[in-house]
């Protein structure tokens, strides 16, 4: 079992450009979360789907940020614009079953907006 | 609003030792309570985790005790080695994952 997929695993770009960070959950599992995590704020569920459908997006910051999950075995997270305060760790993890089991998170993606 | 409070921010115990990391939980319709344990550059990686219908569970040298009535749960490693330096993070579930702050715990050979 590969476990979670993230790609890329860092990220540099400027401000006001679109990034889009990609997550591919283990197979078989039916839910999938998005985190961010930063010093000051720590590990924040930014949103999760369940059956690729959204149910909680109410951790998204921002108009700025939207995430889709196209099928089973496919996540993305867009940010556009980037901002310099967008500048975190983001995680994905997957489970059997909303949480209520144990998640598996990926390696995380480092972004940088410069 | 902090969901899940988690102390002390860190914690520096010698090797041998026991290390204790405490949480506090407010909403009563958690259900499941993971420890997770995180090295620099990786993901959180489930440590043990407990239901609230048991008051302890024991892994290997990691034990968490729960008390349900003080809505509190703690993460205690026992004989503490420089490999478990890492920062570990409590949580909290009924449906989707709040965490605590973290605790980064250093283990002194």
């Amino acid at each position: 079992d590969a476990g979670v997929i993230q790609s890329p695993r860092h990220e540099v770009t400027e401000m006001g450009q679109e990034v889009t960070l990609r997550c591919k959950p283990i197979s078989g599992h039916n839910s999938l979360f998005w985190y961010r995590q930063t010093m000051m704020r720590g590990l924040e569920l930014l949103i999760y789907f369940n059956n690729n459908v959204p149910i909680d997006d109410s951790g998204m910051p921002e108009d700025r940020f939207s995430a889709k999950m196209p099928n089973a075995s496919f996540s993305t997270l867009k940010i556009q614009p980037s901002e310099p305060r967008d500048s975190a760790v983001y995680f994905c993890a997957s489970s059997l079953n909303r949480g209520r089991y144990e998640q598996y998170f990926g390696p995380g993606t480092r972004l940088t907006v410069t | 609003q902090q969901q899940v409070k988690q102390s002390p921010q860190s914690l520096i115990v010698q090797k041998g030792g026991i290390s204790i990391i405490n949480c506090a939980y407010e909403n009563t319709a958690f259900d499941y309570f993971p420890w997770y344990q995180q090295f620099p550059g990786k993901g959180p990686a489930l440590l043990i985790a407990i239901r609230p219908d048991v008051s302890e569970k024991k892994e290997g040298r990691f034990t968490i005790s729960f008390n349900k009535s003080a809505k509190q749960f703690s993460l205690h490693i026992m004989d503490s080695q420089p490999g478990d330096s890492a920062t570990y993070f409590c949580a909290a579930s009924r449906g989707d994952m709040r965490f605590g702050a973290g605790t980064r715990l250093t283990v002194k050979p």
